[in-house]
């Protein structure tokens, strides 16, 4: 049973270009979250989604961050015109339908690595 | 708010025992997780409290005091390969959906021979 998947595991970028990152949940999941751990700093929530749709966006930073979840493929995390600050750890994680408390646990994947040049 | 607190670095010796403390403060409380990060790698599982009390899980327990907005991670029996970051989350609720996890900035535990 294979785990959460992320790719690519390190992307380089220069300023200006765009960054998709890829994340495919483990299998029976249905919701997905990303999460972004800047150097020396904590994990910080970025969106929650199901399939096609958006629950939760309220750590999205307004600009150039898209992220979507669609009927087929996996997740991608998009950041238009990559600025040195946004060089960090990006992690996914999946979980199962919630239970009916609306709580599920949550499985990491491996994380892709951004730097912007 | 939302504030989660734990210690920036620990280290202890093989063999010992260790305790991680985490307090909270957010707005919303719907459980408590505690995640191993080696470094470069995927935050993995390590305990859950809802409840307040201890959950012992072979070398590792947590405890939680939900009045006191309080928890702490006891890793038994150190050994080397415990050597990582340790992370308190809070998962928060957000509508109808209560799954978002609020992390502390993780503890680094060195365990030295």
């Amino acid at each position: 049973n294979a785990g959460v998947m992320q790719n690519p595991r390190h992307l380089v970028r220069r300023r200006g270009q765009e960054a998709r990152l890829r994340c495919s949940p483990m299998k029976g999941h249905s919701h997905v979250y990303w999460y972004r751990q800047l150097p020396e700093e904590g994990l910080k929530f970025m969106v929650y989604l199901q399939k096609e749709n958006i629950i939760d966006e309220s750590g999205m930073p307004k600009e150039r961050f898209s992220a979507e979840f669609p009927k087929e493929g996996p997740s991608i995390l998009r950041i238009q015109q990559v600025v040195r600050g946004d060089s960090a750890a990006y992690f996914c994680a999946s979980s199962p339908l919630l239970s009916t408390s609306g709580t599920a646990e949550q499985y990491f994947g491996p994380g892709t690595r951004l730097t912007v040049t | 708010g939302q504030n989660i607190d734990q210690p920036t670095e620990m280290t202890a010796t093989e063999g010992a025992i260790v305790q991680i403390n985490c307090t909270y403060q957010t707005s919303g409380f719907n459980g408590l997780f505690w995640y191993q990060q080696h470094a470069g790698e995927a935050p993995t599982f390590l305990s859950y409290n809802v409840l307040d009390g201890l959950e012992e899980k072979g070398r590792f327990s947590s405890f939680l005091s939900r009045s006191k907005g309080y928890s702490y991670l006891l890793l038994k029996e150190l050994q080397m390969k415990d050597s990582a970051s340790y992370l308190c989350a809070v998962r928060d609720r957000y509508g109808g959906a209560t799954n978002k996890l609020i992390f502390g900035t993780g503890t680094l535990l060195a365990v030295q021979p």
